[in-house]
């Protein structure tokens, strides 16, 4: 099992909201670790969204809006990221990380459509 | 604005060794880690390997361990990625990445803040 599992694809509608789940293999504890959110456009180079660990741990990457946000969910041991708002710009291809048994892991990535 | 801009990457056959470079500016390069992030064609994202401020630190995802090797010239601004014994399955564009450190410092915990455009490897018989 990965040891981070996130869905392959998301849909929403402009102005929705769009929650992207990244799943820790069950042996890990989300409450554990920070979850590290990234963005990629096509053909762009990843862009650097936000780290969430908790309420009182948290960073927003450089100049990234209010309306990325991140949590947790401790039923499902997931990492979760809410974007609200949703523009014509935020499709895209989102990767979750977590510093793991001194290697970075990524999940699979979720690709966003706006529709 | 940060720069890091990759270079060397290119054409090479299985068996074969390449070194990429990431020449960086606007930023103190000795005060972060740095690291090398591919992403293999139509992929994710995969980390490969990291290095601390002082080179004390190193770390390699399992697969390219014994075959690359990660270093930094702090005084050159510059990091760089040897990978020796090249297999068609390190076919990747090669992210040069701001960060990856295995701890906290400063406010910054490890994320990849900046990243280069990458520079694309391939290896094919």
């Amino acid at each position: 099992q990965p040891v981070l599992t996130q869905p392959t694809s998301l849909s929403a509608s402009p102005g929705a909201s769009a929650r992207f789940t990244c799943t820790l293999r069950s042996d890990i504890n989300v409450y554990s670790y920070r979850i590290y959110w990234y963005q990629q456009r096509p053909g762009s180079r990843p862009r650097y969204l936000l780290r969430y660990k908790s309420d009182s741990d948290k960073q927003q990457g450089f100049g990234v809006p209010s309306r990325f946000s991140g949590s947790k969910d401790g039923t499902t041991n997931a990492g979760l990221l809410l974007i609200s708002g949703l523009q014509s710009e935020d499709e895209a291809d989102y990767y979750c990380a977590i510093w793991y048994s001194n290697t970075w892991v990524f999940g699979g990535g979720t690709k966003l459509t706006v529709l | 604005d940060v720069q890091l801009v990759e270079s060397g990457g290119g054409f090479v056959h299985p068996g074969g060794s390449l070194r990429l470079s990431c020449e960086t500016s606007d930023f103190t390069f000795s005060a972060y880690w740095m690291s090398w992030v591919r992403q293999a064609p139509g992929k994710g994202l995969e980390w490969v390997a990291n290095i601390g401020k002082d080179r004390s630190e190193k770390y390699y995802v399992d697969s390219v361990e014994g075959r690359f090797t990660i270093s930094r010239d702090n005084a050159k601004n510059s990091l760089y990625l040897q990978m020796n014994s090249l297999r068609v399955e390190d076919t990747a564009v090669y992210f040069c990445a701001r960060g990856g450190a295995s701890y906290c410092s400063n406010g910054v915990c490890g994320e990849f803040d900046s990243w280069g455009q990458g520079t694309l490897v391939t290896v094919s018989s």
